[in-house]
């Protein structure tokens, strides 16, 4: 089964700082892989996609990921994290044989001042 | 327009109560999702359907009913549910056609169960 793992539970950076947020995907087949983001009490935004047309996928909000097939790596990035940037952010892969999304278990950015 | 529409978005129920939770799209999509997401921990899938027709039950227990009356409407009916049933709901909806499954969320139902 298809998987994806994200390193960090929380990340804490700075206003104008870069943020990066990583994500691992575990697939024999290239994958589908997505990132979400979730606001407090709200649900789910999708942020961007890779289906494989484009290994730099860039998003909404200036958000953009790198997917790299030697590293199995779909990690997310900005160059300049927001104050309203801070969310709950989940890493999916779509299993396209059962058209579920597995997630990831989350990273939670905080961005101070 | 990617809007998936949920009602109500809280609901408090007792555990006797039966209640629905109610999930609309207008975006032509064929395949729609119940997940169930806990606190501080990634959504977790219940059930599929694609067509109109359930296609995937994640082992759910049966106080919980979904039905697909059409292809813009998802319900899921709840029944003597459990205090451990409290959760924000989620809904999501994506096009059938191609491989992606590109999922659109609704902002969900908050349910506590008392």
């Amino acid at each position: 089964a298809q998987s994806v793992t994200q390193l960090g539970s929380h990340v804490s950076v700075s206003e104008g700082a870069l943020v990066l947020l990583r994500c691992n995907y575990s697939s024999s087949v290239p994958p589908y892989l997505f990132w979400y983001v979730q606001y407090p009490n709200q649900g789910l935004q999708l942020l961007l996609k890779y289906t494989s047309a484009a290994t730099l996928v860039k998003g909404i909000n200036g958000f953009e990921a790198e997917f790299k097939k030697s590293e199995t790596s779909f990690h997310l990035t900005k160059p300049s994290a927001h104050m309203s940037d801070a969310a709950e952010y989940f890493c999916a892969v779509s299993d396209t044989g059962r058209r579920a999304l597995t997630f990831g278990s989350g990273t939670r950015l905080q961005v101070q001042p | 327009d990617t809007e998936v529409t949920q009602t109500p978005k809280h609901l408090v129920m007792g555990m006797t109560n039966k209640k629905s939770l109610k999930c609309e799209q207008h975006m032509g999509h064929r395949a729609m999702y119940w997940y169930k997401q806990k606190a501080k921990k990634p959504p977790e899938l219940m059930f599929v359907y694609s067509y109109e027709k359930l296609s995937i039950n994640e082992s759910v227990p049966s106080r919980f009913s979904p039905e697909c009356p059409n292809s813009s409407l998802l319900n899921l009916h709840l029944h003597a549910l459990q205090p451990e049933d409290s959760a924000l709901y989620l809904c999501a909806s994506s096009p059938l056609a191609g491989e992606e499954n590109i999922q659109y969320f609704g902002a969900g139902t908050r349910l506590s169960v008392l």
